[in-house]
């Protein structure tokens, strides 16, 4: 079935460090993939989409390219500010008939940026 | 502007108790979705609905019930058969077969059993 591998949590990062958060997804067919981020005590946000292979989606100096070959979905920051503190979830969605478009979620990964 | 409103935002249940949690959204979706959240695990679908007066089970439904009578609200019941249900409750919308189209998600509603 399909299903969505985040890294594990918590990150703890310095502002202005280089963010990784890694993602990988099993799926069948050719989904999209969704990067969302929740704040503390808030619903999800949508962060950055792709919806075929090589798109990049970005936003807000958040990136992540979508990669058939490695089924992965790696979001990237360059330089992390202390508002970035929150839970970032990797989603994927299927694009299969049958499948009602309900996003599948990874377990999320907490970032910690300090001053 | 357009959006998803639950409610309400906090609530307590005693053992044995039924209780819904509302949501109701503006934005024209076909299909509505319940998930659950709770600490480490990510979000785990509840129920969904694609269409008014129809909808499935997602991957827990067990002790949880809903309807879907208007295109606007798809209410979520948790019942006293549900043996867990302190938690934080994600309603969203979306429409279907669509890449370009995500799925909008409210703030959230947090049961607690006392």
């Amino acid at each position: 079935g399909n299903s969505v591998t985040q890294m594990e949590g918590p990150v703890t990062l310095s502002e202005e460090a280089f963010l990784t958060i890694n993602c990988t997804y099993t799926a069948t067919g050719y989904p999209s993939l969704f990067w969302y981020v929740q704040y503390p005590g808030e619903g999800l946000q949508l962060l950055l989409k792709a919806t075929k292979a090589d798109d990049k989606g970005s936003n807000k100096g958040f990136e992540a390219t979508y990669r058939k070959e490695t089924t992965s979905f790696h979001l990237e920051k360059g330089s992390v500010q202390v508002s970035d503190s929150a839970v970032y979830f990797c989603a994927l969605k299927s694009m299969i008939y049958n499948q009602g478009g309900k996003l599948i979620f990874g377990q999320g990964t907490e970032l910690s940026v300090k001053p | 502007d357009g959006g998803i409103t639950q409610s309400p935002k906090y609530l307590f249940r005693k053992e044995g108790q039924n209780v819904t949690l509302s949501c109701e959204q503006n934005l024209n979706h076909d299909a509505m979705y319940w998930y659950r959240q709770d600490p480490g695990q990510g979000l785990r679908l509840i129920y969904y609905s694609q269409i008014v007066n129809d909808f499935q089970k997602g991957d827990i439904a067990e002790g949880y019930s809903v309807s879907r009578e208007k295109k606007e609200s798809f209410p979520l019941t948790v019942t006293s058969a549900q043996k867990n249900p302190t938690a934080f409750y994600l309603c969203a919308s979306g429409q279907l077969f669509s890449g370009a189209n995500v799925l909008t998600f409210g703030a959230g509603s947090r049961l607690t059993v006392l």
